[in-house]
Formats: structure tokens, sequence, C-alpha cells
């Protein structure tokens, strides 16, 4: 199973943009990569995957290396309330989602 | 929509106690999936359905844990008998496969927190 990497916390001030990185450099040519966020004491949100090319939604924007091997998450004008632990994960065949430690991310006001 | 719903909140039982955890998926998602997240593992898959029938349950820890999808609407997980390493919060999530892309995208329940004493 593809394993992933990201930073353990992150500032960012209160209507910047917020560049969250995750590193998969194992992961199968037909896994996806999905991003949640987990507020805390909630479930688990669902913000946005991709498989190739670049991504956005009303959340956020998906940026994927050429490669494959990393991406980014970018939520463009960050407000307190996504102040939360991010989340990547590669999806496949397996239907599983696998979280690591995940990113804290820390709006700043 | 409500989203998943999931009962109890939280639960606190003895060891050796049976533990039921409840789930109602989103109506009209035809996969449900259980999860187990603690600090030290992270999220873990347990089991998951495809209408009404379980596909996957490599991710049961052992014959303690057993979960159930009678009906579309309606799951349990069931564990008996509990002890203090089951702890952790549970979460129920469902899905809709999406026949054109391929994936589908979970959305996951508020979660259930269970301690066993």
């Amino acid at each position: 199973d593809a394993k992933t990497t990201q930073p353990t916390s992150m500032d960012c001030a209160e209507g910047r943009a917020a560049n969250l990185p995750c590193n998969h450099s194992t992961i199968s040519g037909n896994e996806y990569v999905y991003w949640y966020r987990q507020i805390h004491s909630q479930g688990p949100q669902y913000i946005i995957h991709g498989l190739k090319n670049n991504e956005t939604n009303e959340m956020a924007s998906l940026i994927i290396t050429e490669d494959r091997k990393s991406s980014t998450l970018i939520l463009p004008h960050a407000t307190l309330r996504d102040t939360a632990v991010y989340y990547c994960s590669p999806w496949g065949s397996a239907r599983q989602l696998t979280f690591g430690s995940g990113t804290q991310l820390t709006v700043l006001p | 929509d409500a989203g998943v719903i999931q009962s109890p909140r939280h639960e606190v039982t003895e060891m050796g106690q049976e533990v039921t955890l409840r789930c109602k998926p989103i109506s009209g998602h035809d996969y449900l999936f259980w999860y187990r997240q603690t600090m030290m593992r992270g999220l873990e898959l347990l089991i998951y359905f495809n209408n009404n029938v379980p596909i996957d349950d490599s991710g049961m820890p052992e014959d303690r844990f057993s979960a159930k999808m009678p009906n579309a609407s309606f799951s349990t997980l069931k564990i008996q008998p509990s002890e203090p390493r089951d702890s952790a919060v549970y979460f129920c999530a469902s899905s809709l496969l999406d026949v054109a892309g391929g994936t589908d995208t979970q959305y996951f329940g508020p979660g259930t927190r269970l301690t066993v004493l």
C-alpha cells in the first residue's frame, strides 16, 4: 500500500492561501489521491480528490505533480473555520482510505 | 440529507460486556464502511459492504468483532466481549459509486467514542 508523508503542523494567516503538501511517492498508477480534514471530535470531511490532473472545487484546489509522487492542497482564502487536521490518502480498488498523522493547520486571526 | 447517523455518540462499558454500535448511511448510497481511529494506529478500515453484502472484512481484528447490514438503511458493529484495547473512535461512512469515474467518495458519520474500562 502507498504510504504518505505530511508535515506535522502549519500556520496560516486568515485570508491568505494555505498550501498543504503531501508526499505519496509509492502511489500506484491507478490510485487516486484523496484529501479529507478532521475538525476536533468530528468525523472526517471530504475535500477533494484527483488522479493525474489538477482539480478544483468550491472548497479547494489540488495540484498533483506530473510524476504523481506528491500533491498540494490549496485553500485559497483560509478562514478560522479551516483550522483542522488535514489528511491525504491514496485510494484504489481496495476502497480503503488510510490516514496517517496528517497536518494540523492552524489559521491565525 | 441528514448525513450519516451514528449512535450512540459515546459509550462507556466494562471489560467483558457486549457493545453494539449503530449506523444509518446516507439514503441511496450503496457502500458502507466501518473504520476505527486511534492515536497509535490512525484510521483503520474494519469492514465494508456493497449493497448490504460484506465485501472485505480483512480488517476486523478478531472474532470478537462482527458486523451486519440487514438492509440498505442500517448497519451494526458488535464487539463481544469488549476489551480495554478496543477503546477508540469508531466511524461509519457511506458512499455511492460514480460509475463514470470509477470512484466513490466516502462521507463519514460523527463517530462513536468507545471507552472500555
